[in-house]
């Protein structure tokens, strides 16, 4: 079975600060990790997404995530936070089986909120 | 831009009442998705949708739920007789070619059971 645990339901960053939002996986097989964005009242939308090419992986709006097996990890970061950037984060897990259905496995979430 | 479109956004209804949420998901997408979020809590799967059959469905899709693409353009969510933890937001979501391509969401429907 798949999870995902995301340390850290709030986050609080100033502006220009570095952002961190930290993921961990389980996975018996080999994962597709993904990063979600939700802004108020919309739905999700994809950062960026891992499927077993490049480690590091870069996303939309300066984010990017690396994936460390060693680790079972996929921690997403932005080198300096925009007041914008304020959303709630998810991140997710589906597995490379050949059985794949596409089903995602979501972690809690991760409030961001952006101080000036 | 394509978009996954959801309708009603706010659903309310009693109790033991039947619910029908639909989706418009992207027009050349093959693969369909519901997931729900309860206020508070992770979202979570509830059931994958290919070839006009389910491929996977979670737990939570019982027999209560059931899905259905009645035009080349709809894909809907029913709940046969509403309960009270039934009420979340109700996420809609599609795949271009594979299961393995990116999910595009829609903005979700709260449902809300009283």
């Amino acid at each position: 079975a798949q999870s995902v645990t995301q340390l850290g339901s709030h986050v609080s960053v100033s502006e220009g600060a570095l952002v961190l939002l930290r993921c961990n996986y389980s996975s018996s097989v080999p994962p597709y990790l993904f990063w979600y964005v939700q802004y108020p009242n919309q739905g999700l939308q994809l950062l960026l997404k891992y499927t077993s090419a490049a480690t590091l992986v870069k996303g939309i709006n300066g984010f990017e995530a690396e994936f460390k097996k060693s680790e079972t990890s996929f921690h997403l970061t932005k080198p300096s936070a925009h007041m914008s950037d304020a959303a709630e984060y998810f991140c997710a897990v589906s597995d490379q089986g050949y059985s794949n259905t596409g089903k995602l496995i979501f972690g809690q979430g991760t409030t961001l909120q952006v101080k000036p | 831009e394509p978009e996954v479109t959801q309708t009603p956004s706010h659903q309310v209804t009693q109790m033991g009442q039947e619910v029908i949420l639909r989706c418009v998901p992207i027009s050349n997408h093959l693969y369909f998705y519901w997931y729900r979020q309860i206020l508070g809590q992770k979202v979570e799967f509830l059931v994958s949708f290919y070839n006009n059959e389910i491929s996977e469905k979670s737990e939570i899709f019982d027999d209560q739920f059931s899905v259905e693409r009645p035009d080349g353009s709809n894909f809907t969510l029913k709940i046969r007789s509403t309960k009270l933890e039934d009420s979340a937001m109700y996420f809609c979501a599609s795949s271009e070619l594979t299961s393995a391509d990116t999910q595009y969401f829609g903005p979700g429907t709260r449902l809300t059971v009283l």
